[in-house]
């Protein structure tokens, strides 16, 4: 299995809502990664999980939230979201997360197909 | 100066054409070179990479680097219209195996 999944698909929210975005994987990667992708723009990275500990944190508001119960599953939380927050969500996984310096290999991500969010 | 450099376009080519696409980047860190492609409303798949100057090749696609120039270029022979996606390129630096810095992508159409 090379995939990387995520649910749901779309999801349209209100601001004052609480929403759980899903990702899974089943290749035994050991780091995950959520990215936001607005329109015509590249993917952003907001945060990356390594061992299931959070290793980066792109500065993301705190209105988003994310937790990795196993080496298999990354969600992100969101509560109190603005409209400017309407995205493209993009889970993505690798074989090893953030190495120390001098320590790099290639790592290849795979990305899931991502859930379109809402924010109304 | 941003890290990473990519003509937006929109590029529309003919089926058959031979498609150039093009990226410049300002830190001679970085060390290894991808192409994403991604089509509409789904994730980016890795078509290609790279890590040293000069060609790779696989299929229809060839991923060139000139480290020299600070250049990368994807080229696509005999374009179907299945290839119709945007392409971004993506740059990994010597000092770390997970931050992505990513083109702003080329839409590309390819017209039957």
């Amino acid at each position: 299995d090379t995939e990387v999944t995520q649910t749901p698909k779309h999801l349209v929210m209100g601001m004052t809502n609480k929403k759980s975005l899903k990702c899974e994987q089943h290749m035994g990667h050991r780091a995950m990664y959520w990215y936001k992708q607005k329109a015509k723009k590249p993917p952003e990275l907001m945060f990356v999980y390594s061992y299931e500990k959070l290793s980066i944190n792109e500065s993301v508001p705190s209105r988003f939230s994310p937790e990795c119960p196993n080496s298999s599953l990354l969600n992100l939380h969101l509560h109190a979201l603005q409209p400017e927050d309407s995205a493209l969500y993009l889970c993505a996984s690798s074989q090893v997360g953030p190495g120390l310096a001098g320590t790099y290999s290639y790592n290849e991500q795979f990305f899931g197909p991502g859930t379109r969010l809402t924010v109304l | 100066q941003k890290e990473v450099e990519q003509d937006p376009g929109p590029l529309s080519v003919p089926e058959g054409a031979i498609v150039s696409l093009n990226c410049t980047y300002s830190n001679s860190a970085f060390q290894y070179f991808m192409w994403y492609r991604q089509y509409s409303r789904k994730g980016p798949e890795l078509l290609m990479y790279t890590y040293s100057s000069g060609n790779k090749e696989d299929g229809r696609f060839t991923a060139q680097v000139d480290k020299s120039s600070k250049y990368i270029s994807l080229f696509i022979r005999d374009s179907q219209p299945s290839d119709s996606a945007t392409y971004l390129c993506a740059i990994i630096s010597g000092g770390s195996n997970y931050k992505l810095t990513f083109g702003k992508g080329t839409l590309l159409t390819v017209n039957p």
